[in-house]
């Protein structure tokens, strides 16, 4: 069965500092990779998607993310956290069906 | 401006008491799904429509009900709410085809509070 597994729940870093965010994956087939965004009180947002070729992809809020087939792994990265980068984050893979199916989540924190 | 609007963004309710949390897309999209958001656990879908008329069970569809009778709403019904429903719900809708790319796009969400 198709999973994700995000192994941090919360991760806190100092601004200025970079980040990785964790994310692994179970899924038979070549998958659709996502990550999403949610700040407090507001709904998710996409970040940034794989669906095939480059495996490293560029998204919004300088975020960029490499998809690693052998590591069955989709991590996030960022060179220099800002404050306003504290949030949820939310891996995801799309699974046949029009099921797409999430992480658990990690909380950023941002610390000045 | 393209999006999918959620209503009530907040309810208090008492159990037993009927409710209905509205969806509506303006992007003309055939995929709708219904989240709960509960922490530790991530999103949950409870029940999704690939089309007009056309609505599946999720992963979590107990105690929920839910309606397709035009292409933008997709209300979600709590016949009889109980405690353990409260939570963040998440509307999403993606434009569905012949492949599916997951890519959803969300509403604000609706937090329930059921006493």
């Amino acid at each position: 069965a198709q999973s994700v597994t995000q192994p941090d729940i919360h991760i806190t870093v100092s601004e200025g500092a970079s980040l990785e965010l964790r994310c692994n994956y179970s899924y038979g087939a070549t998958p659709y990779l996502f990550w999403y965004v949610q700040s407090p009180g507001q709904g998710l947002q996409l970040l940034l998607k794989y669906f095939s070729g480059d495996t490293l992809v560029q998204g919004i809020k300088g975020f960029e993310a490499e998809f690693k087939r052998s590591q069955s792994s989709f991590n996030l990265r960022k060179p220099s956290v800002h404050w306003s980068d504290a949030a949820e984050y939310f891996c995801a893979v799309g699974a046949p069906g029009f099921k797409t199916i999430f992480g658990a989540g990690t909380r950023l924190f941002v610390k000045a | 401006e393209a999006q999918v609007t959620q209503n009530p963004r907040y309810l208090i309710t008492v159990t037993g008491k009927k409710l209905t949390v509205t969806c509506s897309q303006n992007m003309n999209h055939e995929y709708m799904s219904w989240y709960r958001q509960d922490p530790g656990l991530g999103l949950r879908q409870i029940y999704y429509s690939m089309n007009v008329e056309v609505t599946d069970k999720g992963d979590v569809p107990e105690g929920y009900k839910v309606s397709r009778k035009e292409k933008r709403n997709f209300p979600l019904i709590l016949e009889s709410p109980s405690p353990n429903q409260t939570s963040l719900y998440f509307c999403a809708s993606t434009p569905g085809g012949l492949v599916n790319t997951g890519e959803l796009f969300f509403g604000e969400g609706s937090r329930l509070t059921v006493l």
